[in-house]
């Protein structure tokens, strides 16, 4: 099974920040096969990124993907006051495997 | 517009059973791999388990592996998951979800359903 390793665990942001969040895998991915979700509390995730830096439809631009191999990168350029949420990685390469998430917080 | 409605969740008994539902609408269903995803109290996401188009081919994490089983009714657009021997380790909110595929590969989750929450607790 692939471990997908988060880090941080959590960050503490203002509005406007940049933020840089990472996803290591155990062993390599494909690009094609890595994506990104946000989840607010209460509701289902939302795909952001899929084949490791493609934007899904309606994401604005100030979230980016980026990474291959074993570690993989989302950045969110300015931080939105609706960007607070937790963040995970996922990879469909070998069996489907979800990070432990990176909680962003304001701060 | 793709919807996913689940329903099904509750308290139940360690030891107990449950089945949950999953109405598909929006897209053509009979011939879409499904899955169920689920997430703990406070905890990240675990996939559970998945079921090819036909209802034939079916996966499972090996953490439910023997006590769940997914099926469909093609006829009805809902997927189905039967959860036997519950243990309190199981409590959490199922998503249904249905992933982004392409022949026989699928990548990412592109539509997901509200969730429904079961309660292993005596």
């Amino acid at each position: 099974e692939i471990v997908l390793t988060q880090s941080p665990g959590a960050l503490s942001l203002s509005p406007g920040d940049g933020a840089t969040l990472s996803c290591r895998a155990s062993q390599s991915v494909s690009s094609s096969h890595l994506a990104w979700y946000q989840q607010k509390p209460g509701q289902a995730p939302r795909l952001l990124i899929y084949g490791a830096s493609s934007r899904a439809t309606g994401i604005p631009d100030r979230f980016s993907g980026s990474g291959s191999g074993t570690d993989f990168t989302l950045t969110i350029s300015r931080l939105e006051p609706e960007d607070f949420a937790v963040y995970y990685c996922q990879q469909s390469g070998s069996s489907i495997t979800f990070g432990g998430g990176t909680k962003v917080e304001i701060k | 517009e793709v919807q996913l409605l689940e329903s099904g969740g509750g308290l139940v008994q360690p030891g107990g059973s449950l089945r949950l539902s999953c109405v598909a609408s929006g897209f053509t269903f009979s011939n879409s791999v499904m899955r169920w995803v689920r997430q703990a109290p406070g905890k990240g996401l675990e996939w559970v388990s998945s079921i090819r188009g036909s209802g034939v081919d079916t996966y499972y994490a090996d953490s439910v592996k023997g006590r769940f089983t997914i099926s469909r009714d093609n006829s009805k657009n809902t997927l189905y998951l039967q959860l036997n021997s519950l243990r309190a380790e199981d409590t959490a909110v199922y998503y249904c979800a249905k992933p982004h595929c392409s022949g026989d590969t699928c990548w990412y989750f592109d539509y997901w359903g509200q969730g429904t929450l079961v309660t292993v607790s005596s």
